[in-house]
This record gives C-alpha cells, structure tokens and sequence, in this order.
C-alpha cells in the first residue's frame, strides 16, 4: 500500500512556462515533507520542503504548497529551466523522524528548450 | 562539505556471495541511513544510525542484511547469501539530528547486480 504516490511518471515543459508536479498521500499521520531532485547516475538532493502547520513554502523558482484537507501537495516551479530535467521525488515523515522518510515513485521531469 | 562518500559505486556478483558497502557521511552529521532503490521505484528506508547507534531498522532489512556504524563515522551494509532479488541502488544519507529540519543528504549510491 503506497502512502506517497505520484500519479504522473513523467511531464514535459517548454523552457519558461511553469512546471507543476504532484504528489498525494494517505496518512494523516505524516507532518513533514518533503521534494528531492534526482540526475541520472547521482543521488537524489534535497530541494524544498514544507511543515504540516504551513500552506506554503517558496524557495526561488520553487514553491511547494500542501493542501492537508485533500492530502495532496504540489511543487511549481517556475520559470521552467532545461536545468529541471530530472526525477522528482515526493517524500513524507511524521513524528519528527528525520530518517524513515517514506517516497513516491517519482516524476520525471523534461524541460525543452 | 565534501558530501556523501559511497564505495564501490557498482558492484557485480554472483548469487549466494557476500558483499560489503561502505560509506563515510558528512563529517558534522552524526545521523547515517541506508535505503535501497530498486527501478522505477523511489528509495525505500532500510535502516538509521545516529552516532553509532541502530535507532531503526525496517521489516525490509532481512537477516541476511546487517549494518554497523562502529565508531559513529562511516557505516558499512553487509548482504550474505545474495539473492537477485538484492539487485537494486543502495543508498546511503546523512543529517544533523540537532537540527529538525536537517534535510538528508544522499551520497551517489552503490549499484549491486546479482547474477
């Protein structure tokens, strides 16, 4: 049973518009979350990541909002940049557990030029 | 900041051998995780240290899985008796537990295929 999904393996952008990559999860349970970024051949890195007791976190191009009410969240990123173009994982935690963060299966994102 | 060192980066070996991983984290982090990543799927917890102590080991780690961080700095993930089923990504993180929102920083993995 998948308790972070995301439903889209992959998305396509062209260069300037806004990317929006979502992510949906089951437990109510879970407080913390979070996005990383994944490159061929490397390991995924840490991008954004927002607290259960926020809306809205924004970084830069990235925003990340959560919408607890339909356990859903989704990362903008905008303007879109062929730098993007990578796997994006949703990961989640709760109880402060900075460890067992649990994953989605990823996204991956394509940006043309 | 020299980043998550993983060692070997790829590792081929025939089923019902043993294999050893290493990794050394980030010298301040006192807090070490292992996950694996199998394709198409994103990494699943295996197992954390802080210090050099195992806080917490998933129902995924069989017995034939075992990690030691000994002195509190790099780690090392032992398989016995692979199985083709261990071909995956094995990945190795680390944070600052003093700092609850520390995120994970990953090193590049450690690619083990089991023939």
């Amino acid at each position: 049973d998948q308790q972070v999904k995301q439903n889209s393996p992959s998305l396509s952008v062209q260069e300037g518009r806004i990317s929006i990559l979502n992510c949906d999860y089951t437990n109510s349970m879970f407080d913390y979350f979070l996005w990383y970024k994944k490159y061929p051949a490397e390991g995924p890195t840490f991008l954004i990541s927002i607290s259960s007791i926020k809306d809205k976190n924004e970084d830069g191009r990235f925003t990340v909002f959560l919408n607890k009410s339909a356990k859903h969240l989704s990362l903008h990123i905008v303007p879109s940049q062929p730098g993007d173009s990578a796997v994006y994982f949703c990961a989640a935690n709760y109880g402060g557990s900075q460890g067992n963060l649990i994953f989605g299966k990823g996204t991956k994102l394509s940006v043309k030029p | 900041d020299t980043g998550v060192s993983q060692d070997p980066r790829h590792k081929i070996t025939k089923r019902g051998q043993n294999v050893t991983f290493r990794c050394d984290p980030i010298s301040e982090h006192n807090r070490l995780y292992w996950y694996r990543q199998t394709l198409g799927q994103g990494p699943e917890f295996l197992t954390y240290f802080q210090n050099e102590a195992q806080l917490e080991k998933s129902r995924l780690l069989s017995d034939r899985f075992s990690a030691e961080r000994p002195k509190g700095s790099f780690s090392t993930l032992e398989i016995q008796r692979t199985e083709q089923g261990d071909s995956a990504m094995y990945l190795c993180a680390s944070s600052f537990s003093r700092d609850p929102t520390s995120p994970l920083h990953f090193g590049n993995g450690t690619r083990l295929t089991v023939t």
